[in-house]
């Protein structure tokens, strides 16, 4: 089992439908999430950042924390075709400095 | 407009050169990173320095070679590379760990220098 999983790609919704981003990992010990988006040929940006159990919203972001289930995830509402992009879940875990990254879902948003 | 400014963006190197990236940032971080990424691949970290020391090797070749000459830059000196170290090389910053806390601070990355060895 891989440390950090996500949804398998491409995600393909219209625009301003909601988007759904999801990640699971293994080590019950992380304690900080993040979320970020690379663009095609740029570096990552960071989105979200969670570390608590619920909810985060930011904007037409909204990031789910469920430490019990081990899952963290993604809602981007209304969303736009630029926020076409490769979506990467990260983990920190017990070792400080050390994120692990997941594979990234490619989300693409049609007119 | 990024905060950690990389140089140079695009490097073309031959496998006997010398060469070497910078990495600069203006956040007042004390954390920073050298990370690598292959096309369609997630970014693998390299190293990780904390208060200019070197905290993290994730048992990178000795073709690679870090430098934290003081807390707001950070070098990667290259030497004797291969074809496949051919990615884009990332640097990013962070807070450091919060006193009494666990909890990693979020890394903010610069554009990247796009490496190709020929």
């Amino acid at each position: 089992q891989k440390e950090v999983e996500q949804n398998s790609g491409p995600l393909s919704v219209p625009e301003g439908a909601i988007a759904s981003l999801n990640c699971t990992y293994s080590d019950r010990g992380s304690q900080s999430f993040f979320w970020y988006r690379q663009y095609s040929g740029k570096s990552p940006e960071l989105i979200m950042s969670i570390y608590s159990n619920g909810d985060k919203e930011d904007g037409r972001f909204t990031a789910q924390l469920n430490k019990a289930s081990q899952y963290v995830s993604l809602l981007i509402r209304d969303s736009q075709p630029s926020d076409s992009a490769t979506y990467l879940c990260a983990i920190g875990g017990t070792s400080y400095g050390k994120l692990t990254f997941g594979q990234g879902t490619i989300l693409t948003v049609h007119p | 407009d990024t905060e950690v400014t990389q140089t140079p963006k695009h490097l073309v190197m031959g496998m006997t050169n010398k060469k070497s990236l910078k990495c600069e940032q203006h956040m007042g971080h004390r954390a920073m990173y050298w990370y690598k990424q292959k096309a369609k691949k997630p970014p693998e970290l390299m190293f990780v320095y904390s208060y200019e020391k070197l905290s993290i090797n994730e048992s990178v070749p000795s073709r690679f070679s870090p430098e934290c000459p003081n807390s707001s830059l950070l070098n990667l000196h290259l030497h004797a590379l291969q074809p496949e170290d051919s990615a884009l090389y990332l640097c990013a910053s962070s807070q450091t760990r919060i006193i009494g806390g666990d909890s990693n601070q979020p890394q903010h990355f610069g554009d990247g220098t796009r490496l190709s060895i020929l």
